[in-house]
């Protein structure tokens, strides 16, 4: 079964407006992080916003929100005012954590990515 | 700022052909990631390590091996490369506990 699922292989949006990308999840574990990450045409993933499982508050970061709905299991992306700089892949992911040696650590698992185009 | 530099950007290799693509980070991380990215399927993790001479097998690791002799690099190994493992292959590392994971630049990996 798909753990991280991004259901919009495309967005458009006018330079300006705000835009959703939306991101579910399936986890059983009561600890997890959800990650979100833009991928320009360069190549490199970009670090974007983090939200903790235990975390109450939808994270920000600038023109960045996490709309954290944790009952839906879900954790969409909302950029405010986009920008031409904005168009890029955006891909969700999620850190679950195992056991091994004795010691937990994190496993980083990643939706399909959405392209997001943002029109002049 | 922590950096994962991967070795080459771009690569041609022939089937059958033993390849190696390498990952050095310079910030004593513990946590070190190979992913694959192909189109419509996102970053799939094909092995990682979370300390020297360890590792584990992520969700597709048939047709790869891994190395980690020090800390600061870890490499990717394609026994006997096939036309199936053309594909952007991208290296991460991580510290220990909750911290954040960097990224390398990724190599485009070409096997005809």
């Amino acid at each position: 079964a798909q753990k991280i699922t991004q259901t919009q292989p495309g967005m458009f949006v006018q330079e300006k407006e705000a835009v959703t990308l939306d991101c579910t999840y399936d986890t059983s574990d009561q600890s997890y992080g959800l990650f979100w990450y833009k991928q320009p045409s360069s190549g490199e993933m970009i670090f974007l916003i983090y939200q903790g499982s235990y975390d109450e508050q939808n994270a920000t970061e600038g023109r960045y929100s996490l709309n954290f709905q944790k009952a839906r299991k879900s954790a969409n992306l909302v950029i405010s005012a986009s920008q031409l700089g904005d168009s890029a892949m955006y891909f969700c992911a999620m850190r679950e954590f195992y056991n091994a040696g004795g010691t937990s650590y994190g496993k980083l698992t990643f939706g399909q990515g959405t392209i997001l185009t943002v029109h002049p | 700022d922590v950096k994962v530099t991967q070795s080459s950007r771009y690569l041609v290799k022939r089937t059958g052909e033993k390849v190696f693509l390498e990952c050095v980070q310079d910030m004593d991380h513990e946590n070190m990631f190979w992913y694959r990215q192909d189109p419509g399927l996102g970053l799939r993790l094909i092995y990682f390590s979370y300390d020297v001479k360890m590792k584990e097998k992520g969700d597709i690791p048939e047709g790869y091996s891994v190395s980690r002799e020090k800390k600061e690099r870890f490499s990717l190994i394609l026994e006997s490369a096939s036309t199936n493992q053309t594909s952007m292959y991208l290296c991460a590392s991580k510290e220990g506990g909750t911290g954040g994971y960097t990224f390398g630049s990724g190599t485009r990996l070409t096997v005809v």
